[in-house]
């Protein structure tokens, strides 16, 4: 069965900081690949998705991923961050005989300024 | 629409209430899922659509939930007999037709408070 862990449930930076998210999986199949914000109050945001093809991803606002097959790693990567980065971001896999999405618990990401 | 919408945007009720939930998903998205979001538990799935049909309900926490999907638009969430440990955020997603690459488009949520 496939399952997700994020390491660190809150990571703080400065503004200006490299923002470094961590995500493994597993999964017996190749995976598909999600990373979602949820701003306050509000649903989920695609920032970017592994689907096949080319391993380092782009996103929104900045951030990419890169998906290493051989580290069960798919952790998310921003330069820089700014004040409006901070949200909470979940890693997901595509799992399921349904084809629902399998969640991280989430990293709860503050900018300090 | 543009988005996914779901109604209402907040909702509390006492327990032993039934209560619906309703999601409206982007316009010509086949595949429709419903997951709910809580501390405890992070965020589950809970039943999936392809068109207006459910082929397995086993993700559904009780025989309290049940769900239905008509004209392969608009889907109800229906919790009967609320108890506490059903307040949690009700989120509902789309997308065209339910494979695997595609993007899941959540709606903004429904925060379900029992009393």
């Amino acid at each position: 069965a496939q399952s997700v862990t994020q390491l660190g449930s809150h990571v703080s930076v400065s503004e200006g900081a490299l923002v470094l998210l961590r995500c493994n999986y597993s999964s017996s199949v190749p995976p598909y690949l999600f990373w979602y914000v949820q701003y306050p109050n509000q649903g989920l945001q695609l920032l970017l998705k592994y689907t096949t093809g080319a391993t380092l991803v782009k996103g929104i606002n900045g951030f990419e991923a890169e998906f290493k097959k051989s580290e069960t790693s798919f952790h998310l990567t921003k330069p820089s961050a700014h004040m409006s980065d901070a949200a909470e971001y979940f890693c997901a896999v595509r799992g399921g005989s349904q084809g629902n999405l399998i969640f991280g618990k989430g990293t709860k990401l503050s900018v300090k300024p | 629409g543009a988005g996914v919408s779901q109604s209402p945007s907040n909702k509390v009720t006492e327990k032993g209430k039934d209560v619906e939930l309703r999601c409206d998903p982007i316009s010509g998205h086949t595949a429709l899922y419903w997951y709910r979001q809580s501390l405890g538990q992070g965020l589950e799935f809970l039943i999936y659509f392809q068109g207006n049909s459910a082929p397995d309900k086993s993700g559904l926490p009780s025989d309290r939930f049940s769900a239905e999907r008509t004209g392969g638009s608009v889907s109800t969430l229906t919790i009967q007999r609320t108890q506490q440990e059903d307040s949690a955020v009700y989120l509902c997603a789309s997308s065209l037709l339910g494979r695997g690459e595609e993007t899941q488009y959540f709606g903004p949520g429904t925060r379900l408070l029992v009393l």
